[in-house]
């Protein structure tokens, strides 16, 4: 198995409605990460989890919150967000311990009424 | 962290080469430089990378300047399937984190190819 699974592919949310983004991959990767990716604009990173620790954040609003529940699985739950968060949210994971590519997912298309 | 500067925009014909430049003149000694693309509607995808010498794959050739301040992507045929937003990254360290790196996105070369 050599992708990264993202569901849903689409959301549409209202901004008062909590739900959750599932990111899977089965390729051994310790190193995961949440990208944002407005329309016509370049992947951002948002979040890095490393051997399942948050690693990095990229000073996301506390309305995104990551959780890398095992070395597989990444999830953003996403509460009171606003119509400016809607995005195409981008899955990622990589090797660690060496410099090598990074796969990432579909994403999921997030569209907040 | 260093840089990329690519062009907004390039063109191609089928079945020719296609040279994708970079420059990234504040490369540290210690960059990798990455080259990712990104299909309409698809997450991005892998492509090649570098450190030094140039990289041969099945995707493409990556020729790095001896100064290391500039790279290019060779596609050697281009086809209809190739058309896509190519980005050139430098892993971009993070040394107060576990996870050590990341890629940062700049805004990328939008590659059309015409029949």
């Amino acid at each position: 198995d050599t992708e990264v699974t993202q569901t849903p592919k689409h959301l549409v949310m209202g901004m008062t409605n909590k739900k959750s983004l599932k990111c899977e991959q089965h390729m051994g990767h310790r190193a995961m990460y949440w990208y944002k990716q407005k329309a016509k604009k370049p992947p951002e990173l948002m979040f890095v989890y490393s051997y399942e620790k948050l690693s990095i954040n990229e000073s996301v609003p506390s309305r995104f919150s990551p959780e890398c529940p095992n070395s597989s699985l990444l999830n953003l739950h996403l509460h009171a967000l606003q119509p400016e968060d809607s995005a195409l949210y981008l899955c990622a994971s990589r090797r660690t311990g060496g410099a090598g590519g990074y796969t990432f997912g579909s994403g999921t298309r997030l569209t907040v009424v | 962290d260093a840089k990329t500067t690519q062009p907004n925009s390039m063109e191609s014909n089928e079945e020719e080469p296609v040279h994708l430049p970079c420059n990234h003149s504040t490369i540290s000694g210690t960059d990798y430089i990455h080259w990712y693309r990104q299909l309409p509607s698809q997450g991005p995808e892998y492509v090649i990378h570098g450190l030094t010498s140039n990289v041969n794959n099945r995707m493409a050739s990556l020729a790095i300047a001896e100064d290391r301040k500039s790279s290019t992507l060779i596609l050697h045929r281009a086809t209809l399937r190739d058309a896509a937003v190519y980005y050139c990254i430098l892993r971009a360290n993070y040394p107060n984190s576990n996870s050590g790196y990341a890629l940062n996105f700049g805004k990328g070369t939008s590659l059309l190819v015409t029949p």
